[in-house]
């Protein structure tokens, strides 16, 4: 059973740039959460997403950042016209459907640069 | 806001000693998640707890809830330098809810 899955691990961009981080939540999970961790920081929560919904996205950033989980493939979190400040590793989680002791799955998370 | 605590931030240990970290909260969770995190990795969850006053034990790691499920204590029992790493709890209020994570504690165990 494969875990969360992200790619890519390493992800190089110059200001101004679209980044893409993808995510592969673990097989039978609908839910997507997308977390960003500075270095020596905790992880700070961004947006939680179920199959084509977004259920909350009070930690996201109103301009340049979105996200996506649609019914076919992996979900999708999008930084448009990145700015050093981006530079971050962000991670994903999935967790499955149903039942109030919800565990969350990392994944190994996407490290982004921007130069 | 749903904030989490924890403390210590940042403990450096002997091999061999116990410790106890604690994570502090005004809100009260349904679940609390426990992860280690190494550097370069992504949070690998040790352990979810559900119900006040559960104790449950993972071989030198013993995690306990509060009995108003809004605290929580993981102790370790002679530690090893295979321990360090960044120890993450993690709360969440009830089926659908993001979860909110603490800052975290910095565990060295030096040899």
């Amino acid at each position: 059973n494969a875990g969360v899955m992200q790619n890519p691990r390493h992800l190089v961009r110059r200001r101004g740039q679209e980044a893409r981080l993808r995510c592969s939540p673990m097989k039978g999970h609908s839910h997507v959460y997308w977390y960003r961790q500075l270095p020596e920081e905790g992880l700070k929560f961004m947006v939680y997403l179920q199959k084509e919904n977004i259920i909350d996205e009070s930690g996201m950033p109103k301009e340049r950042f979105s996200a996506e989980f649609p019914k076919e493939g992996p979900s999708i979190l999008r930084i448009q016209q990145v700015v050093r400040g981006d530079s971050a590793a962000y991670f994903c989680a999935s967790s499955p459907l149903g039942g109030e002791n919800t565990e969350a799955f990392f994944g190994q998370g996407t490290r982004l640069t921007v130069v | 806001t749903q904030l989490l605590e924890q403390s210590p931030q940042f403990l450096s240990i002997q091999e061999g000693e116990n410790l106890t970290v604690y994570c502090n909260s005004s809100s009260v969770f349904s679940s609390l998640q426990w992860y280690r995190q190494e550097p370069g990795e992504g949070p690998v969850l040790l352990v979810t707890v559900v119900t006040g006053g559960e104790v449950k034990k993972l071989k030198r790691l013993t995690f306990q809830f509060g009995d108003a499920r809004k605290d929580s204590s993981l102790h370790i029992t002679a530690a090893q330098p295979g321990d360090t790493g960044l120890y993450l709890c993690a709360g969440a209020h009830n089926y659908g809810q993001n979860f909110v994570f603490g800052p975290g504690t910095r565990l060295s165990v030096l040899p």
